[in-house]
């Protein structure tokens, strides 16, 4: 499955370091999320993106910043981060943010670890 | 607040059927979603409820019921390589998926 590709896939990096999480989707979908996934937790959505605009910030730290250049791409820029940061990161999209079956797609991730 | 139960982890054995349950308790309802994930993995979309009843699809079906918050997946003719974590999701009022942990399944010869 390439429908949704990222890069890295594994990631280390000191809590001083600036790096940068890519997403690229190749559906034509016209929305993008940002998921952190850690060990038996639940998937915690980070943010939203819909026809390019920001439709949600669930209250994440201001050390991570997304960026969406277009509908295909997604960044999320790291900076002085901390230990309990390290986690996957799982980029996801779907047609839209509306209802029905519209399912999302999801990337197989970036596996940070901060040090 | 919004919260989605399952089990932690459960053992079958090949060839077997097992059910795995989803309970929720979430800001209104909007469709309730399984998804597969192996490990190292991304998830993959399994199922879609919406109304009350079974979904079958293959070897795999799902189950819900509104009315008590609650859904299973039902797996069967189980084989090794359905070795994986099944999470359930829920869409809330607000379109948001809320996520269960996940149920990892382990499957023995």
């Amino acid at each position: 499955e390439t429908g949704v590709t990222q890069t890295p896939r594994h990631l280390v990096m000191g809590m001083t370091n600036k790096k940068s999480l890519k997403c690229e989707q190749h559906l034509g979908h016209n929305a993008m999320y940002w998921y952190k996934q850690s060990a038996k937790k639940p998937l915690e959505l980070m943010f939203v993106y819909n026809f390019k605009e920001q439709t949600e910030n669930n209250s994440v730290p201001s050390r991570f910043s997304p960026e969406c250049p277009n509908s295909s791409h997604l960044f999320l820029h790291l900076h002085t981060l901390q230990p309990e940061d390290s986690a996957l990161y799982l980029c996801a999209s779907s047609q839209d943010i509306a209802g029905g079956p519209d399912t999302q797609y999801f990337g197989p991730g970036t596996r940070l670890t901060v040090l | 607040g919004q919260n989605i139960d399952q089990p932690t982890e459960m053992t079958a054995t090949e060839g077997a059927i097992v059910q795995i349950n989803c309970t929720y308790q979430t800001s209104g309802f909007n469709g309730l979603f399984w998804y597969q994930q192996h490990a190292g993995e991304a998830p993959t979309f399994l199922s879609y409820n919406v109304l009350d009843g079974l979904e079958e699809k293959g070897r795999f079906s799902s189950f819900l019921s509104r009315s008590k918050g609650y859904s299973y997946l039902l797996l069967k003719e189980l084989q090794m390589k359905d070795s994986a974590s099944y999470l359930c999701a829920v869409r809330d009022s607000n379109y948001q998926l809320i996520w269960g942990a996940g149920t990892k399944l382990i499957i023995k010869p």
